[in-house]
């Protein structure tokens, strides 16, 4: 079974540090790596993606780090704020694969709690 | 604004019963997907569908069937409800992949589904 594994379950900041999550893949196929972000009573939504020809991705605050012989990549929220307390899952899918229909493996969760 | 629409919030049934949870989506969408929520387990893919009429098994589909009659609307059903499917139920829609863009899902708000 295709798996994503994430870690922390859970991370406690502090207002201005940096969060960093962790996720590990096993599938080589895998060519699509997105993160969601869940606030509660939402659904998970889109936060950032990357794809395996580049090695980091920076949207403002948040930045994903790729490491294709590793097999792992990874979430760092810089100068988090309160706001930014939610859970966190990584993902993953093979869209070139063409009959994947791009559906996403997900990680575990990272609840992500940020003290003022 | 686009969305997904999850037909009920919170839901308490009995062991036994059949259930039926419903999703819509106003986007137009080809492929919609049910995932199921549970803390340390992450997003876990029941069902999805890439057409109407069509479905594929996800990595849990036991115990559930789903139903795809028109483009917007993805119903899972619960045929005989058990107290291990007390559960909180994603619906979500996509585009298929299409390279380079950044491919993501739509969520709903979710259904969080008791069964006593």
């Amino acid at each position: 079974q295709q798996q994503v594994k994430q870690s922390p379950q859970s991370l406690i900041v502090q207002k201005g540090g940096i969060s960093i999550i962790n996720c590990a893949y096993e599938n080589t196929a895998f060519d699509y790596f997105p993160w969601y972000q869940q606030f509660p009573g939402k659904g998970p939504a889109l936060l950032i993606a990357i794809r395996p020809d580049v090695s980091e991705k920076k949207e403002g605050r948040f930045t994903i780090s790729f490491n294709k012989s590793a097999k792992q990549f990874s979430l760092h929220i810089m100068d988090s704020q309160p706001g930014d307390s939610a859970t966190y899952f990584c993902a993953a899918s093979m869209d070139a694969g063409g009959t994947s229909y791009g559906k996403l493996t997900f990680g575990q969760g990272t609840i992500l709690t940020v003290h003022p | 604004d686009v969305k997904v629409t999850q037909s009920s919030r919170y839901l308490v049934k009995r062991t036994g019963e059949k259930v039926f949870l419903e999703c819509v989506q106003d986007m137009d969408h080809e492929n919609m997907f049910w995932y199921r929520q549970d803390p340390g387990l992450g997003l876990r893919l029941i069902y999805f569908s890439y057409d109407v009429k069509m479905k594929e098994k996800g990595d849990i589909p036991e115990g559930y069937s789903v139903s795809r009659e028109k483009k917007e609307r993805f119903s899972l059903i619960l045929e005989s409800a058990s107290t291990n499917q007390t559960s909180m139920y994603l619906c979500a829609s996509s585009l298929p992949p299409r390279q380079p863009s950044n491919y993501g899902y739509t969520f709903g708000s979710g259904t969080r589904l008791t069964v006593v």
